[in-house]
């Protein structure tokens, strides 16, 4: 079946970097792209960006424009978001979702939640 | 960028009464690419519509989304024990792809 399966919670300190990891399954990855989406505590879905696991072309907000860095490695069919100069604002829970074209975010990851905190 | 406005906040209702959901935009989302989601707590949200009305693989008759341009509506005719939760608009016509702020539909 198709899963997004993320990588394991993190706790990290202001300034510092984060690389969450999405693996896929059971559908053709390069056919779809990736986009992330996170959720402070108690608050609603912020989207991320998205990347496409074909080309590698990507697509950033505003608000993360200069630190956030989105790939993918074909040969294991997984993405990567990479957070930079981490803030306590940026504690969150991170999706990967799968973006079908013309389509909204079809199948979700479980999560990673981030914490920053000094 | 558009901003989507949801209301009510919360929703008070009894299992088997109809829920009705409205999601605003500042600006016509393009070509009707206006999506909904159902998030339970601790959960990763879930697809509920695309395309305005197109239900998702496996979500019941009972949700079904309309309207058009600017005027967005989820509605899910009886409420189920499972349906409480909280649900969120989203377009994804224009970037960046902006979320409502969501309705958290309560057991009254």
């Amino acid at each position: 079946q198709v899963q997004l399966v993320q990588s394991g919670a993190e706790v990290k300190k202001p300034g510092a970097s984060v690389k969450v990891s999405c693996k896929a399954s059971g559908y053709t990855f390069t056919n779809y792209g990736i986009s992330w989406v996170r959720q402070a505590p108690g608050q609603g879905l912020e989207w991320m960006g998205w990347i496409s696991a074909y080309n590698g072309n990507t697509i950033y907000t505003q608000k993360v424009q200069g630190r956030v860095t989105m790939t993918t490695d074909t040969s294991t069919t997984t993405a990567y978001m990479e957070l930079r100069s981490l803030r306590c604002d940026d504690t969150a829970v991170y999706y990967c979702a799968r973006v079908p074209s013309y389509l909204p975010l079809d199948v979700w990851g479980q999560g990673t939640t981030v914490t920053v905190s000094s | 960028e558009i901003v989507l406005t949801q209301s009510p906040g919360t929703l008070s209702l009894s299992p088997g009464e109809r829920a009705t959901l409205s999601c605003r935009a500042t600006q016509s989302v393009r070509s009707s690419y206006l999506a909904w989601y159902q998030q339970k707590p601790g959960q990763a949200p879930r697809l509920l519509i695309y395309g305005v009305s197109n239900r998702a693989t496996g979500i019941p008759d009972r949700f079904s989304g309309s309207g058009s341009g600017t005027d967005f509506t989820l509605t899910i005719s009886r409420l189920e024990p499972e349906d409480f939760a909280a649900y969120y608009c989203q377009q994804y016509g224009s970037s960046p792809w902006t979320f409502g702020q969501g309705t958290k539909v309560e057991i009254k």
